[in-house]
């Protein structure tokens, strides 16, 4: 069966302190592995798309890298703004509708 | 900047009702998608659509129904809503020819009492 696990649930770090979030996958195949941000209340944004082990993407203070088992996104110096829950899912290759299959989400709370 | 809508964005209604929610987006994707989360939950899939006049359900059992007469537009009804019913719910759509990426909107709470 098809699964994503996404830990810590929750993490909570001072502004600057920099941390990972990670995204443990098990498929029949991969095609891509996405991740997201929602904030509360809100539909969630997209941030970054990765397809193959060893891709990496960058945007401001985050950093996406993905191997065959679980992808790490890596937040660097992180502020009050970058609080949010973080989302992963994948789409799979043996999948015909396309849909995401979601982890739980890591919420993430930067204190001043 | 993904331009998907979705109103209303808030809901609450009495059991037994009917109600619509509305998705539209203006990036004329063919492929579009309504996913239900619980608070705390992940995201499941309840239908999805390749194009105008083109459903199916997902894997998370719903009893609700969609339609899909325009490219843009992706509502999603309730005949006769209960307390079960209630959860976030939220559309999204992605384009063809390799552009997996989905854009969300801003989804719609519902409350049924």
């Amino acid at each position: 069966e098809d699964q994503v696990t996404q830990s810590p649930e929750a993490l909570r770090l001072q502004e600057g302190e920099s941390s990972s979030l990670n995204c443990s996958y098990t498929v029949s195949g991969l095609r891509g592995l996405f991740w997201y941000r929602q904030d509360p209340g809100k539909g969630p944004e997209f941030l970054f798309t990765l397809y193959s082990a060893g891709e990496e993407k960058e945007k401001e203070r985050l950093k996406a890298t993905l191997t065959k088992k679980e992808s790490f996104l890596h937040i660097t110096a992180p502020k009050p703004e970058d609080s949010a829950t973080y989302l992963c899912a994948v789409q799979t290759k043996t999948s015909n509708t396309g849909k995401l299959i979601f982890g739980q989400g890591t919420t993430l709370q930067v204190k001043p | 900047e993904a331009d998907i809508y979705q109103t209303p964005r808030y809901l609450v209604i009495g059991t037994g009702k009917k109600i619509t929610l509305e998705c539209s987006q203006t990036m004329g994707h063919d492929k579009m998608y309504w996913y239900q989360q619980d608070p705390g939950m992940e995201l499941h899939l309840i239908h999805y659509s390749y194009g105008v006049n083109s459903t199916e359900k997902g894997d998370l059992s719903s009893e609700s129904t969609v339609s899909r007469i325009r490219t843009e537009h992706f509502p999603l009804t309730l005949e006769s809503a209960r307390p079960s019913h209630t959860s976030q719910y939220l559309c999204a759509s992605s384009g063809d020819r390799g552009q997996d990426t989905q854009y969300f909107g801003p989804g719609t709470r519902l409350t049924v009492l």
